[in-house]
């Protein structure tokens, strides 16, 4: 079946402006995670969704990041006022029941 | 609290060689335990899980690991090496409490000479 999706691959933006990342998780997976990878780092959770409950926003690094998850499905993260720190990948993931993690491509994101 | 380690940061092995990635765990109770491989410029695939049960478990592509609970260990190991396992592994466990997060060691890189 269709894994993890993530759009865009790829995302040149110049510092200051907003952008979203899109996270499509496999049908009938309830958890989702975003996840941030800098080059040659480990993972760094920022947020994770499951069910109807209020997300764990945890990992957030300021209030410039954000998520939502609609309909129990797809998933947005966005950053406003991008800066250059923020270049890196985005990882997300989903879980059938939380714990055991999918994760998709990945959104590398540069910020010029 | 609870966390992974990976203690290194790097190994190279030769191709056919045998491999073992060691991961060690602070977690007061049974853990889920995790490895995950990311090939270069890719997301991360799931190779194995323990959740309970059999200490030995075997996963996709050759790999296997096992629980050892009295030295907090879950190391990876595969038999014979191929050039294409040339990757990062990263260790995970799943945290307490109702979060169902993964705690994440800082991962392995590893390479393989031909």
């Amino acid at each position: 079946g269709a894994g993890v999706s993530q759009s865009p691959s790829n995302k040149v933006t110049e510092k200051g402006k907003d952008v979203e990342l899109r996270c499509d998780p496999i049908s009938g997976h309830t958890a989702l995670y975003w996840y941030r990878q800098s080059l040659g780092q480990g993972l760094e959770f920022l947020i994770y969704f499951q069910g109807n409950s209020a997300p764990d926003k945890s990992g957030l690094p300021s209030d410039r990041f954000s998520a939502e998850r609609t309909g129990g499905s797809v998933s947005t993260l966005t950053i406003q006022r991008t800066q250059q720190e923020d270049s890196a990948v985005y990882l997300c993931a989903s879980s059938p029941r939380g714990y055991e993690q999918y994760f998709g491509p990945g959104t590398r994101l540069t910020v010029t | 609290a609870q966390s992974v380690t990976q203690p290194d940061i790097h190994i190279t092995v030769s191709e056919g060689a045998s491999l073992e990635l060691r991961c060690n765990y602070s977690y007061g109770a049974t853990p889920y335990l995790f490895w995950y491989v990311q090939s270069p410029g890719q997301g991360l695939q799931l190779l194995l899980k323990y959740f309970s049960g059999d200490t030995l478990v075997q996963g996709i592509k050759g790999f296997e690991a096992e629980f050892k609970r009295s030295q907090s260990s879950f190391n990876l190991r595969k038999p014979s090496v191929h050039w294409s396992d040339a990757a990062e592994y990263f260790c995970a466990v799943g945290a307490t409490g109702n979060n169902r997060k993964l705690i994440w060691g800082l991962g392995t890189s590893l390479g393989v000479n031909p």
